[in-house]
């Protein structure tokens, strides 16, 4: 079956801009979880849902940064007035349900680039 | 803190020799424990996972990783490289609140 989809798969965008990056679950996963991977460095986690509501997101890095899964399935990823330092790497991953024990598919990623 | 420490950033080893890759974590409960891979421009892909039990636990293309608490480590062991084992490797430990907390990486180069 498809795995976990993120578009765009590149992003070049300039400083001050906005941008949207998107993300596919795998069909049926309840919840999506957003990590952020810098160069050099292991994914941390941004932000995570449990159906539509964000159960956690204690690891966006300040205000600029939204997500948003407005019908449980498909996340929009949103990041406001674009800082040279937001550029990484976003991961997607989803699993079945929430809870330690499960075990999350991770997408291949959107690399974005600010100038 | 939880946190998780991979001590070495790159590992070169030839096609064939054995390979360890080092992982050591902090966490103040009973640890789930994960080792991801990543190739370029792929996914991260999970390769074991240890939760309780045996703490020998097999996963996919043939790597094993062992649980010693007393150690705090969760090594990533495979008798015999191949060139397509070319890749990052991940270390992670999963938190009470469902996060997954990695560590740096390790890139693993084989030598033919």
């Amino acid at each position: 079956g498809a795995g976990v989809s993120q578009t765009p798969s590149n992003k070049v965008t300039e400083k001050g801009k906005y941008v949207e990056l998107r993300c596919d679950p795998i069909s049926g996963h309840t919840a999506l979880y957003w990590y952020r991977q810098s160069l050099g460095q292991g994914p941390e986690f941004l932000i995570y849902f449990q159906g539509t509501g964000a159960a956690d997101d204690s690891g966006l890095p300040n205000d600029r940064f939204f997500a948003v899964r407005p019908e449980g399935s498909v996340s929009t990823l949103k990041i406001q007035r674009t800082e040279r330092g937001d550029s990484a790497v976003y991961l997607c991953a989803s699993s079945l349900t929430s809870g330690r024990g499960n075990e999350q598919f991770f997408g291949p990623g959107t690399r974005l680039t600010v100038l | 803190a939880q946190s998780v420490t991979q001590p070495d950033i790159h590992i070169t080893v030839s096609e064939g020799a054995s390979l360890e890759l080092r992982c050591n974590y902090s966490y103040g409960a009973t640890p789930y424990l994960f080792w991801y891979v990543q190739s370029p421009g792929q996914g991260l892909q999970l390769l074991l996972k240890y939760f309780s039990g045996d703490t020998l636990v097999q996963g996919i293309k043939g790597f094993e990783a062992e649980f010693k608490r007393s150690q705090s480590s969760f090594n990533l062991r495979k008798p015999s490289v191949h060139w397509s084992d070319a890749a990052e490797y991940f270390c992670a430990v999963g938190a009470r609140d469902d996060k997954i907390i990695f560590g740096k990486g390790t890139r693993l180069h084989i030598l033919p």
